[in-house]
């Protein structure tokens, strides 16, 4: 079946500009997750969602990081005023519950220029 | 806050060989993960460890958990080119909000 699915892949943009990243969970996954993952590094947690609610949005570096999930399924990654610092590869991943296994997406690779 | 240290960072092996990758985790944790993530694409899950003493082998990976040591290690054995990849551990301790190693950059030589 299909996986979870991230769009765009790639995405470049000019610092100071805004941007939207795109996550299209497994279908009836109701736990969707946002991670970050800079050059070299291991991705880092940026926000839960359960269902349509950001259960935990600790992980959001600053407040020109915002993402919603309307309807509980596609949930949209804002960034507003992009930074050099925000260029990474942004991961979505899904799960039927909290506890059930993570499938992350190929993710979007952001470069700030 | 929880922090979880992998090492080495990066390894280089010859086939055949075998090798162990550490991952040291800071807190208690419910579950921990190994997975692989090759150039330029997403990550792969390889095991879930849910217990203390816990072992999992998949081809020629086996990984443990010690969860008094707050240690995993991923144990390859007779390695071959096609393992070459990034190997992160991750510990859940908090529903899949997960903490991720600096992750351990695997080169097998021929």
């Amino acid at each position: 079946g299909a996986g979870v699915s991230q769009t765009p892949s790639n995405k470049v943009t000019e610092k100071g500009k805004y941007v939207e990243l795109r996550c299209d969970p497994i279908s009836g996954h109701t736990a969707l997750y946002w991670y970050r993952q800079s050059l070299g590094q291991g991705p880092e947690f940026l926000i839960y969602f359960q269902g349509t609610g950001a259960a935990d949005d600790s992980g959001l570096p600053n407040d020109r990081f915002f993402a919603v999930r309307p309807e509980g399924s596609v949930s949209t990654l804002k960034i507003q005023r992009t930074e050099r610092g925000d260029s990474a590869v942004y991961l979505c991943a899904s799960s039927l519950t909290r506890s059930s296994p993570l499938h992350f997406g190929n993710g979007t690779r952001l470069t700030v220029t | 806050e929880l922090k979880v240290e992998q090492n080495p960072l990066f390894l280089s092996m010859q086939e055949g060989k075998n090798y162990t990758i550490y991952c040291n985790y800071s807190t208690t944790s419910d579950r921990l993960y190994w997975y692989r993530q090759d150039p330029g694409k997403s990550l792969e899950s390889l095991f879930v460890l849910l217990s203390n003493g816990a072992v999992k082998q998949e081809g020629r990976l086996m990984a443990s958990l010690d969860t008094k040591a707050r240690l995993s290690t991923l144990h390859i054995t007779a390695a071959v080119h096609d393992l070459s990849a990034t190997y992160f551990c991750a510990v859940d301790n908090a529903g899949n909000m997960l903490t991720f190693g600096g992750g351990t950059r695997l080169m097998v030589k021929p």
